[in-house]
């Protein structure tokens, strides 16, 4: 499975947006990119996933670079519930199994 | 109601016992999915299985057994739990046509 890397950790101030990177030079042209994010004391919950062009949805965007060898998740506002770990995945199109390969991710740390 | 739901919640539990983590789903998605979660660190696959006649093996199955009893159950088995057992684990579910997974509230696993 593809590798990903993203930053240890990121601090933002509240209603301000916030700008997670992830890098994943060795992407395949199969790989999907999915962003999930798990909340203190619960299980992961999906946020968003894209192939090649940027994609928006109610909780995220989502920019990929056009040589797709990173992205970045965007929190247009961000709230205190928005406190979380962010895991950047990549997922192999014509995996069968759609087995998630979690990194450490990134700890967001949103303050008042 | 929660749609996918993990009992029990909690367990402590000696060096040596069987111990069984159930999960349950209401989703009517075929795949379901057992990780594990060590403090610190992102999720790890114990398991996963496309429908109730199959059962796959992912990166950490040692020592793990488990059942899918029917489309909506899915079980995960330590027959001799040990310390380094302890964890946070997580069932998922997901439709063979999406790739979006969608998580259970997690058994917190202590095995003294």
């Amino acid at each position: 499975d593809a590798k990903t890397t993203q930053p240890n950790s990121m601090e933002s101030n509240e209603e301000e947006p916030v700008h997670l990177p992830c890098n994943h030079s060795t992407i395949s042209g199969t790989d999907y990119i999915h962003w999930y994010r798990q909340l203190p004391s619960q299980g992961p919950e999906y946020v968003i996933h894209g192939l090649t062009s940027n994609v928006n949805n109610r909780m995220a965007s989502l920019a990929i670079a056009e040589d797709r060898k990173s992205s970045t998740l965007i929190l247009h506002r961000a709230t205190l519930r928005d406190a979380a770990v962010y895991y950047c995945i990549l997922r192999d199109v014509w995996g069968g199994a759609q087995k998630l390969v979690f990194g450490q991710g990134t700890r967001l740390t949103i303050n008042p | 109601d929660a749609d996918v739901t993990q009992t029990p919640r909690n367990r402590i539990t000696k060096t040596g016992k069987r111990i069984m983590l159930e999960c349950s789903q209401t989703k009517g998605h075929d795949r379901m999915y057992w990780y594990r979660q060590d403090p610190g660190l992102g999720l790890r696959l114990i398991y996963y299985s496309f429908d109730v006649k199959d059962i796959n093996k992912g990166e950490i199955s040692d020592g793990y057994s488990v059942s899918r009893q029917a489309q909506a159950k899915f079980s995960l088995s330590l027959e001799s739990a040990i310390p380094n057992q302890t964890a946070l684990y997580f069932c998922a579910t997901s439709d063979f046509r999406k790739g979006e997974q969608f998580f259970g509230p997690g058994t917190r696993l202590t095995v003294l």
